[in-house]
């Protein structure tokens, strides 16, 4: 268990959707990092929060958009949703930036249908 | 911005043996190297790490070694198991650009 919880653990919708994908970090952590993997894909760095304010943004499609709240969990909202977006979505942790280790949640699984 | 170039993007090894994992990256200034192993539905691991103040890290069965002026580091690990089969990913970053790039990854087959 890496401490890191995301939710749900699979979701499945139709093309035009829109879903929002949650993410708990590790006690004590402040930075949040959001990965999209797809079928047999490397992992795509779309967006970093540290202590509730965005700190570096990836591959991040203008339909998809994250926020940190106050108490340091992560959203990720995705939007006007295409086949092509069904993924392994990876949620992952660190003390404080880039320079520590990152520690991942089970993913949300996302289909599309 | 930084690139991760990983090679080799698949290998096959038999069980006992070594294995070699090989990245290189573009910018002189990065300095934390993770490694990650991922296994067939499970979310990436962090096996192994390595800053650019060291130039080899040792971990039983895993080791990770940096030369930073030819800007590449290596994961090797020896007497393979099946238990090692896994997609394995490298990284690097540095701390100017508030971001961690990864490798393509490689997949690991340990024949029994």
């Amino acid at each position: 268990d890496s401490g890191v919880t995301q939710t749900p653990k699979h979701l499945i919708t139709a093309t035009g959707q829109r879903v929002t994908l949650r993410c708990s970090p590790r006690s004590g952590d402040l930075s949040v990092y959001w990965y999209q993997q797809s079928l047999d894909q490397g992992l795509q760095f779309l967006i970093q929060y540290y202590n509730g304010e965005e700190r570096a943004k990836g591959n991040i499609l203008e339909r998809f958009s994250a926020q940190q709240f106050p108490d340091l969990h992560s959203e990720l909202n995705l939007s006007s949703l295409e086949l092509g977006d069904s993924a392994l979505y990876f949620c992952a942790s660190s003390v404080e930036g880039e320079q520590d280790p990152q520690h991942f949640g089970d993913g949300t699984r996302l289909s599309i249908l | 911005g930084e690139n991760v170039e990983q090679h080799p993007s698949t290998l096959s090894v038999q069980e006992g043996d070594s294995a070699v994992i090989k990245c290189t990256y573009s910018d002189s200034a990065s300095n934390y190297f993770p490694w990650y192993k991922q296994e067939l539905g499970k979310r990436p691991q962090l096996i192994i790490d390595i800053r650019s103040n060291v130039g080899e890290k040792k971990d039983q069965r895993i080791a990770v070694t940096l030369n930073k002026t030819a800007k590449h580091f290596s994961l090797h690990i020896t007497e393979t198991q099946p238990e090692d089969s896994a997609v394995y990913f490298c990284a690097a970053s540095y701390s100017g650009n508030n971001d961690m790039r990864f490798g393509a990854g490689t997949r690991l087959t340990v024949k029994p």
